[in-house]
C-alpha cells in the first residue's frame, strides 16, 4: 500500500524568510504523480505544485519549488520569500494509478 | 469557470439521525470524488465517481454511508444513522478526463458535528 508521510506537524517561518516542508512516501511504482496541496483556514484545499515521477527535473512554480528524490522516495517542498498568506496546512500526496493518498499534513504559521 | 460548488458548509446533529451533503463539480469534469478529512489528519477518500459509475468505494462504510451520482453530475454523501466519530469535513472533489485528470479540484468542503 501507499503510504506518505509528513514527519513536521508544525512549522514556522518569518515572513521574507525561506522554509521547507518534508514529505517521503512509500511505493513499490516507477510511475506516478506527487503533489503539494495548501489548505487555508478557510478549508478549501488547492494545488500548490505538482511532480511526474518520470521527470528528472524538480517542479518550481513562482516562489514555491520541490526537491524530489525519487531513489529516497522524498519531496520537499521549499517556499522563498514566505509571505502572510502562505500560512495553511500543507499536505504532500501521491497519485497512483487513479487514488490520491494523503499524508497527515504540516501546519505553517508565518510570523511578521 | 465556477468551483466545486458544496452544502451545507455545516451541519451539527445528533448521534444516529441522518445528514445528507450535496455537491456540485466543475462542468465537464468527469471524475468526482468525496473525502473524509477528521481533525488533524489528512483526507481519507471514501468513493470515486467517473461518470455515473462507482470506480472506488473500498474505503467507504457501507453499513451507513451511502452515495450517489445522478446523470453523471451532481453528487449526494448521506450517512445514516450518525455516529461520533463520523464527525469531519466532507470534501468534494472533481478532475476531467486525461491528461488533466490527475489535478483534482477540491470543494470549501462540509463539516459535520455529531454530538
Amino acid at each position: 500500500a501507499q503510504t506518505v508521510t509528513q514527519s513536521q506537524p508544525e512549522m514556522s517561518v518569518q515572513e521574507a524568510e525561506t522554509v521547507t516542508l518534508s514529505c517521503t512516501y512509500d511505493t513499490s511504482e516507477s510511475d506516478y504523480y506527487l503533489f503539494w496541496y495548501k489548505q487555508p483556514p478557510s478549508r478549501q484545499m488547492i494545488l500548490v505544485i505538482r511532480q511526474e515521477a518520470y521527470k528528472q527535473q524538480n517542479a518550481t512554480e513562482n516562489r514555491f519549488s520541490v526537491n524530489f528524490q525519487k531513489a529516497a522516495k522524498s519531496f520537499s517542498l521549499k517556499i522563498s520569500d514566505s509571505q502572510l498568506g502562505d500560512a495553511a496546512m500543507y499536505f504532500c500526496a501521491y497519485r497512483r494509478p487513479r487514488k490520491l493518498v494523503f499524508g497527515k499534513g504540516t501546519k505553517l504559521t508565518v510570523n511578521p | 469557470e465556477a468551483g466545486v460548488a458544496q452544502s451545507p458548509r455545516y451541519k451539527i446533529i445528533e448521534k444516529r439521525q441522518s445528514v445528507a451533503f450535496w455537491c456540485n463539480p466543475i462542468s465537464g469534469h468527469a471524475t468526482l470524488y468525496w473525502y473524509q478529512q477528521i481533525l488533524g489528519q489528512g483526507p481519507k477518500l471514501l468513493i470515486q465517481f467517473q461518470n455515473n459509475g462507482v470506480v472506488d468505494d473500498s474505503q467507504l462504510p457501507k453499513d451507513r454511508f451511502s452515495a450517489e451520482r445522478l446523470k453523471g453530475v451532481d453528487s449526494t454523501l448521506k450517512i445514516q444513522p450518525a455516529k461520533l466519530e463520523d464527525s469531519a469535513v466532507y470534501l468534494c472533489a472533481s478532475s476531467p478526463e486525461p491528461p488533466g485528470a490527475n489535478v483534482l479540484t477540491f470543494g470549501a468542503g462540509s463539516r459535520l458535528t455529531v454530538l
